[in-house]
């Protein structure tokens, strides 16, 4: 069963403006969340995170909202840029091990 | 530079054989993490490490073996007994287990098997 959800494979938005990307978990006691973006043949890396005494969470052009009731979070890219192209994985911290969303593959284009 | 290198980044095995991947990481991290990625499918964990000589199960152990006898390695064995090796597997490290801390991945290596 799939504790940690991305529902949407693929998001295409225009260069300038805003990516949302989506992630839904089923797990009330997840307390800890992680956004990371991937490219292709290579590791992902790390890009933020919220703690769930938070409802957001921001470092840049990129923030993260939680809304626990709904349990949902989501990644905003504001504005978004070519070199934002990759896939992102939501993760949830499951006491020190990361339960990972299946990914969204967003396509920035100019 | 602080980091972790897996090798190869590409891997060919004929079924039947037994394989080895290396992760080595440098950061002085003690937990340490495998996980495979499958086409449209998330990261699924395979073994994970908290200190040297302990390590765990993960969602998806079967046919897999590991060993932590350095704090700074953590090979994942792909035995003959893992129905479907093809898969890009990843290496990861963090802090500690207990806390929330981000993992750093390494470039990964890509093992075919035919």
């Amino acid at each position: 069963d799939q504790q940690v959800k991305q529902n949407s494979p693929s998001l295409s938005v225009q260069e300038g403006r805003i990516s949302i990307l989506n992630c839904d978990y089923t797990n009330s006691m997840f307390d800890y969340f992680l956004w990371y973006k991937k490219y292709p043949a290579e590791g992902p890396t790390f890009l933020i995170s919220i703690s769930s005494i938070k409802d957001k969470n921001e470092d840049g052009r990129f923030t993260v909202f939680l809304n626990k009731s709904a349990k949902h979070l989501s990644l905003h890219i504001v504005p978004s840029q070519p070199g934002d192209s990759a896939v992102y994985f939501c993760a949830a911290d499951q006491g020190g091990k990361l339960i990972f969303g299946q990914g969204t593959e967003l396509s920035v284009k100019p | 530079d602080g980091g972790i290198t897996q090798s190869p980044k590409y891997l060919f095995r004929k079924e039947g054989q037994n394989v080895t991947l290396s992760c080595e990481q440098n950061l002085n991290h003690d937990a340490m993490y495998w996980y495979r990625q499958d086409p449209g499918q998330g990261l699924r964990l395979i073994y994970y490490s908290q200190i040297v000589n302990d390590f765990q199960k993960g969602d998806i152990a079967e046919g897999y073996s590991v060993s932590r006898e350095k704090k700074e390695s953590f090979p994942l064995t792909v035995t003959s007994a893992q129905k479907n090796p093809t898969a890009f597997y990843l290496c990861a490290s963090s802090i500690d287990l207990w806390r929330n801390y981000e993992q750093y991945f390494g470039p990964g290596t890509r093992l075919t098997v035919t």
